[in-house]
């Protein structure tokens, strides 16, 4: 079964531009998550689509914006980049949605690593 | 807040060494505690740890949960360089939340 699938992998943009970051879970699975990675904060949830719907979201600002297709794949767009948001974006996928009956965990992507200049 | 500790935060030890990496969690509502070991890029799933007192074990990887003390420990014996990694703790809570991640501890096994 092929894993998570995330493009680009490395993008380069200037500030104030915006950027989509496009993650397709593996087969089968309908629960999405992005995570910030930053050497100084780890790792930062962002958001989590399930069949999509937002289901959960971080303390992110709204530039931060994300949606699911009905393919389960999910993208995620920052518009007016901060030098800031310099990051590797991870995304992760699992079968089902956070919740109760939640067993399974996540698999992740190998992540975009997006630099602000 | 909902916050996950990990010690060290980084560590260099020789091949053959065992170590032990830390995770101490407060957080409302636990339901599980995660590890995992990202090389490169991609996080990867090591253990889930839902019972305390219970030791899972992977070849040279094992890993057991105190829910009395809210920590866990991940143990590595006879460490390879392959076991060169950042070591990802985290905690999954019940209801419809996300997971709550430790900064993590970089371990490096030198020759």
């Amino acid at each position: 079964k092929a894993g998570v699938t995330q493009t680009p992998r490395y993008l380069i943009k200037t500030r104030g531009q915006q950027v989509t970051l496009s993650c397709s879970p593996i087969s089968g699975h309908r629960s999405v998550s992005w995570y910030q990675q930053t050497p100084g904060q780890g790792l930062q949830f962002l958001f989590e689509y399930f069949s999509e719907t937002q289901r959960n979201k971080g303390n992110f600002p709204g530039r931060f914006s994300g949606r699911q297709f009905s393919n389960s794949r999910s993208e995620m767009n920052v518009s007016t980049l901060e030098l800031g948001d310099s990051a590797l974006y991870l995304c992760a996928s699992s079968f089902g949605p956070a919740g109760p009956a939640r067993t399974d965990t996540q698999y992740f992507g190998p992540g975009t690593r997006l630099t602000v200049l | 807040e909902d916050k996950v500790v990990q010690s060290p935060l980084s560590l260099v030890v020789h091949e053959g060494d065992t170590v032990t990496l830390n995770c101490s969690y407060e957080v409302t509502n636990f339901r599980s505690l995660l590890w995992y070991k990202q090389e490169k890029k991609a996080p990867t799933f090591l253990f889930m740890l839902t019972s305390s007192g219970i030791e899972k074990k992977s070849g040279r990887l094992s890993s057991i949960l105190d829910k009395k003390e809210l920590f866990s420990i991940l143990n590595i014996t006879a460490t390879q360089t392959g076991d060169s990694a950042v070591y990802l703790c985290a905690v999954l809570r019940s209801g419809n939340t996300p997971l709550v991640f430790g900064k993590g501890t970089r371990l490096s096994v030198i020759a």
